[in-house]
């Protein structure tokens, strides 16, 4: 298994601002995958961050809006730039296993006003 | 269609019964079956894997297995008011995991 470290826990924001999101894994990962979860919904990949290369994202979610960085193995952060308050939601990071699951990171609960 | 389809619920049950939880998928390449709890305002806690068809126990808890049908289900035995929860199934896809709407369940005491 693996232990996921992410901050901020929660934080309250100026529509029009950005937030980053961190994600530190206490083991090396070639994968790390941002989620999503709106109020009552389910998880909803935004995208996949690998070390090394552009982050894969889903439909639905482009670079400019959620920019990721992968600069080692072990770390990632997510930015929600030009916040509405659409975006508000619990974000979360996880790693994989293909035999274990995912294991998560605590989230972010982010509040647009 | 869904990739991976759950009953979005709530189900509700008595403290004591056995609450049963089902997960439908399409792939039908997928391999691993996981079972999610998760609580609100926190997050998805891996409660129960399983690979193979048939049943798989852990402790109050039993994962089901059935490649043929496309079906995956959990069984919670003694259910208790601790175990509401939302339930999410996830199945391994080509690269990632892909998880369903979840479940909500209720238990009252």
């Amino acid at each position: 298994s693996a232990v996921i470290s992410q901050k901020p826990s929660r934080d309250i924001c100026q529509r029009g601002t950005s937030l980053t999101i961190q994600c530190q894994v206490d083991s090396q990962v070639t994968m790390m995958f941002w989620y999503r979860q709106q109020p009552g919904q389910s998880l909803t990949l935004i995208a996949t961050a690998n070390q090394g290369s552009e982050a894969t994202y889903e439909s639905g979610f482009v670079i400019d809006k959620f920019p990721i960085s992968r600069p080692n193995l072990t770390f990632s952060t997510l930015t929600v730039s030009n916040m509405s308050p659409e975006d508000s939601s619990i974000y979360l990071c996880s790693v994989e296993d293909e035999t274990e699951g995912a294991f998560f990171g605590q989230g972010t609960r982010l509040t647009v006003v | 269609q869904k990739e991976v389809e759950q009953n979005s619920g709530p189900l509700s049950v008595p403290e004591g019964a056995i609450a049963s939880l089902n997960c439908t998928y399409s792939d039908r390449g997928s391999q691993s079956f996981f079972w999610y709890r998760q609580y609100s305002g926190k997050s998805p806690e891996l409660i129960m894997s399983i690979y193979s068809n048939g049943d798989k126990e852990d402790g109050r808890f039993t994962a089901q297995l059935n490649k043929a049908s496309q079906y995956v289900s959990l069984l919670i035995r003694d259910s208790q008011p601790s175990d509401s929860a939302t339930y999410l199934c996830a199945v391994n896809g080509l690269y990632k995991l892909v998880f369903g709407a979840g479940t909500i369940l209720r238990v009252k005491s």
